[in-house]
């Protein structure tokens, strides 16, 4: 059972480069986001998309964009890395069809911008 | 600013004692959820509570809601050395583009063998 895939695990950016990181489920959730969690922090909110082919701003949205491709991926874009965007990013999916059921996370990305 | 505040922010105890942490949150909500994070790994989900339930039950996992308070509290019985993780309780907010799920900055426990 794959569950919520992200790639890559790792990444390390130089100032102003641009990268993807891509999020995949396969448990056909209609929910998908994107945190950021910083060291010794809480996650913070990035983006959303509570069904495809819609998005929405989270806590902490600039800097980065995201796209619902279809149901099963989610990816999330810094156009132009900052080293504030080092950060430890995950993706996690939800069914909200119904009755709001859990979050289901990948295992994180970890990015260093230098 | 979060939706959700844990405390204490860290605690330690000792093996065999009981574990609460608190969460307080601002805004009406659908359930709320408590997860745990081993360091370094992906959130684990621990249980749900729904906005009309008061209290829950999963193995040594206890976890009340009061609406009228809007605060939530997790009491881990018999804690073992296996339990130290970061616990984090999490709320959904309604949002321009539907729900979306806010987390709490986390209650960081330490269980000593």
């Amino acid at each position: 059972n794959a569950g919520v895939t992200q790639t890559p695990k790792f990444q390390v950016l130089k100032t102003g480069q641009s990268m993807t990181l891509q999020c995949a489920q396969d448990m056909n959730h209609n929910s998908m986001y994107w945190y950021r969690q910083d060291p010794g922090m809480g996650l913070r909110l990035i983006y959303y998309s509570a069904s495809e082919g819609t998005t929405d701003k989270g806590e902490v949205p600039n800097g980065y964009n995201v796209s619902r491709l279809n149901k099963r991926e989610f990816s999330l874009r810094l156009e132009s890395a900052a080293p504030s965007q080092t950060s430890v990013y995950f993706c996690a999916s939800r069914d909200t069809s119904g009755r709001f059921g859990e979050l289901f996370f990948g295992e994180g990305s970890r990015l260093t911008v230098l | 600013s979060q939706q959700g505040e844990e405390d204490p922010q860290a605690l330690s105890i000792q093996e065999g004692e009981n574990a609460t942490m608190n969460c307080s949150y601002k805004t009406s909500i659908n359930n709320l959820q408590w997860y745990r994070q081993n360091s370094g790994r992906g959130l684990v989900h621990l249980i749900l509570i729904r906005s009309n339930e008061r209290e829950k039950h999963s193995g040594r996992l206890r976890v009340t809601l009061d609406t009228s308070k809007k605060s939530s509290s997790l009491l881990i019985t018999a804690s073992r050395a296996a339990d130290t993780a970061s616990y984090f309780c999490a709320t959904d907010a309604k949002g321009t583009g539907g729900f979306k799920t806010i987390f709490g900055a986390g209650t960081r426990l330490f269980v000593k063998a």
